[in-house]
């Protein structure tokens, strides 16, 4: 079935770049996405990636995405105690027309000052 | 893009009772969807509801577990007899057009069974 994997943890000094990778099982899906989830908030939508990109790039966002390897990256370039957040990053699912998402496992990123 | 707001924010209940909780669209959107978190746990996906009928649902989603619009407007899930393990946060999020097929949460329900 369809899976999602992140790796659970990342620290980085404010300033530096962070990377949070993922790793999925499906190689038909057709969009790849980026969540944040603030301590007791919802998710908020930070990017996404069609599968025939190799890479977007949004202000301090860079999503990198290796459809043969089945990984897909989010770096976050000069990154500010107010990243500080649990990432998750979610592929679309397949089965008909729903569009339902299926979610990682998500990585905390904490922001050191 | 405007999102969804969910009512209550918060709810504490004793097994066995009945909870609903509403999304209410900010617009006139065709389809929505139901995920819950489990504390520390993954994302997980409910119910996908377009048009008023349901589209897809998971194995999560047994007969305690109901949807529906039934003004045509506010979009609920309902959970018949609750249970311990059905305490987790529940989000409500709508089908953006466009490139990207993007869906956009509402800020959550805590739900609580004691």
């Amino acid at each position: 079935g369809e899976d999602v994997e992140q790796s659970l943890f990342l620290s980085v000094r404010e300033g530096d770049s962070s990377v949070i990778n993922c790793t999925y099982t499906d190689s038909s899906s057709t969009y790849l996405y980026w969540y944040k989830q603030e301590p007791g908030a919802g998710l908020q939508l930070l990017t996404y990636i069609f599968s025939n990109m190799d890479m977007k790039q949004d202000q301090r966002l860079t999503v990198l995405l290796n459809k043969k390897d089945k990984h897909l990256s989010l770096r976050i370039a000069d990154t500010q105690t107010g990243d500080s957040a649990i990432y998750f990053c979610a592929e679309k699912g397949l089965g008909g027309a729903t569009n339902k998402l299926i979610f990682g496992t998500g990585t905390l990123l904490a922001v050191q000052p | 893009e405007p999102e969804v707001t969910q009512t209550p924010s918060h709810q504490v209940t004793q097994m066995g009772q009945e909870v609903i909780l509403r999304c209410v669209p900010i617009s006139n959107h065709l389809y929505f969807y139901w995920y819950r978190q489990i504390l520390g746990q993954k994302v997980e996906f409910l119910v996908s509801f377009y048009n008023n009928e349901i589209s897809e649902k998971s194995e999560i989603f047994d007969d305690q577990f109901s949807v529906e619009r039934p003004d045509g407007s506010n979009f609920t899930l309902k959970i018949r007899s609750t249970k311990l393990e059905d305490s987790a946060m529940y989000f409500c999020a709508r089908l953006a057009g466009g490139p990207g097929e993007t869906q956009y949460f509402g800020p959550g329900t805590r739900l609580l069974v004691l």
